[in-house]
């Protein structure tokens, strides 16, 4: 069975602080993706990026960078110079690759920035 | 590019109706869409994968036949609530899967029942 830790509940850092949400997974699955969405107030889930198992390079883009450890089975999200409009419930998820591969969601992170 | 959307954003109903809720992909095709419950402060729950031309599959604990679910085409799933109650009152989102195995969201609906 897949499972997604997002062992932070609430975060709350002050405009321009760096700051990293963890992720850990399991997965018996050879071959998996891994997801970042962010849920702002409004409600709707946006994709930040999509991981393949094969491809453990870290990623940035922007303010935003993940760092992907598959020795330690864990999808980390940094943000830098954080920003109030980053306030929002982030998920980590987790899937496999078949055809009717179904999404495992962490619990959320709540991040509150504070001006 | 990857836009979902849904309809309504919002509704509110009397006990004993029965809602539909659209979810459309706006700029691709999608086999697979899935619809989703959301509890205040909580993770996504899946209710069902849905795939075009064929019965959704639900998941274990969800009603088929309280939470109907069309897909009659490539860019549009339907959730119908049928008969529903205050406890059925939730946040649903809806998404939908592209060749590239991601899945993009649309916005919700929040659905209250009086």
């Amino acid at each position: 069975a897949q499972k997604v830790t997002q062992a932070q509940t609430e975060i709350s850092v002050v405009e321009k602080e760096d700051v990293t949400l963890d992720c850990v997974y399991e997965t018996r699955d050879t071959t998996y993706y891994l997801f970042w969405y962010k849920q702002p107030p409004s409600g709707e889930l946006v994709f930040l990026i999509r991981r393949n198992s094969f491809d453990e390079q870290n990623e940035i883009s922007g303010r935003y960078s993940w760092n992907f450890q598959k020795s330690t089975s864990s999808f980390n999200f940094t943000i830098t110079a954080s920003q109030v409009v980053d306030s929002a419930v982030y998920f980590c998820a987790l899937s496999d690759t078949g055809a009717n591969s179904k999404l495992t969601f962490g619990k959320g992170i709540t991040l509150s920035v504070r001006p | 590019g990857a836009v979902v959307s849904q309809h309504p954003s919002w509704v509110i109903c009397k006990s004993g109706t029965s809602v539909k809720i659209e979810c459309r992909s706006l700029d691709f095709q999608a086999t697979t869409m899935f619809w989703y419950r959301q509890f205040p402060k909580q993770s996504l729950m899946l209710m069902a994968t849905s795939n075009e031309g064929s019965k959704a599959t639900y998941e274990q604990g969800v009603e088929k036949d309280k939470f109907l679910i069309n897909h009659a085409s490539l860019t549009l799933s339907t959730l119908t609530v049928t008969s529903a109650h205050p406890e059925d009152s939730s946040f649903y989102i809806c998404s939908a899967k592209t060749h590239a195995d991601t899945q993009y969201f649309g916005p919700g609906t929040r659905l209250t029942v009086l």
